[in-house]
């Protein structure tokens, strides 16, 4: 079955740490999103690639960092640096930018401060 | 920044009943909508999508509307089921970028 995989579901990060989110899609597309839900408001977006090693930021990507170095995987990294990093993190991918294509989603992962 | 918005949080309908859930976008440039699924704890499901040059598609017991003139798009669900519970948002795309509204939540009671 082609799909998105995310890991952990629940995340539980002491303030000061980093932690990785992992986001792996076995569905050949080329973009790959993140995105940021919270309560009462609509998805954010964090950061997305289109291709392999190339990824642009999204409009809160401060506090974050990401990877592509592989076409399947699009790992998202919560730094110290993030103020408020408690909330469900959404991946999701597409063939690509460029036409009428919606996007995928996976199952999120709950990250959690203590 | 986009803004997409929805008119009710909360919606409420007896099993069998029509439902219709909207949504209000600002920018005309947007070329693509979709209308999303999302049941607590799970990623978002897509149900159906409509392009910026189309007025009506229709789905299985779903329909989507769009009004360019007054930037409105709607979701009609017919003969909604309990299954049919769940939080419904909606997203525009103009450029690169989806922009997502902040959702409504539907419960059908039996």
């Amino acid at each position: 079955d082609g799909g998105i995989t995310q890991s952990p579901k629940y995340l539980f990060r002491k303030e000061g740490q980093n932690v990785t989110l992992s986001c792996e899609q076995n569905l050949n597309h080329d973009a790959m999103y993140w995105y940021r839900q919270d309560p009462g408001q609509g998805l954010r977006l964090i950061y997305y690639s289109q291709i392999v090693n190339d990824f642009q930021k999204g409009d809160i990507a401060e506090g974050y960092s990401v990877s592509r170095e592989k076409k399947e995987s699009f790992p998202l990294t919560v730094t110290s640096a993030q103020k408020n990093p408690t909330a469900f993190y959404l991946c999701a991918s597409t063939p690509g930018l460029a036409g009428y294509n919606e996007q995928f989603f996976g199952p999120g992962t709950r990250l959690t401060v203590l | 920044g986009e803004s997409v918005g929805l008119h009710l949080p909360t919606l409420s309908v007896q099993e069998g009943d029509n439902s219709i859930i909207n949504c209000a976008y600002s920018n005309s440039a947007s070329d693509y909508f979709i209308w999303y699924k999302q049941e607590s704890g799970k990623g978002p499901q897509f149900i159906i999508d409509i392009r910026s040059n189309m007025d009506k598609r229709q789905g299985q017991r779903v329909t989507v509307l769009l009004n360019k003139t007054v930037k409105h798009l709607s979701l009609q669900i017919a003969a909604t089921q309990p299954g049919d519970s769940a939080v419904y948002f909606c997203a525009e795309r103009t450029g690169n970028q989806f922009y997502f509204g902040t959702g409504t939540s539907l419960t059908v009671i039996p």
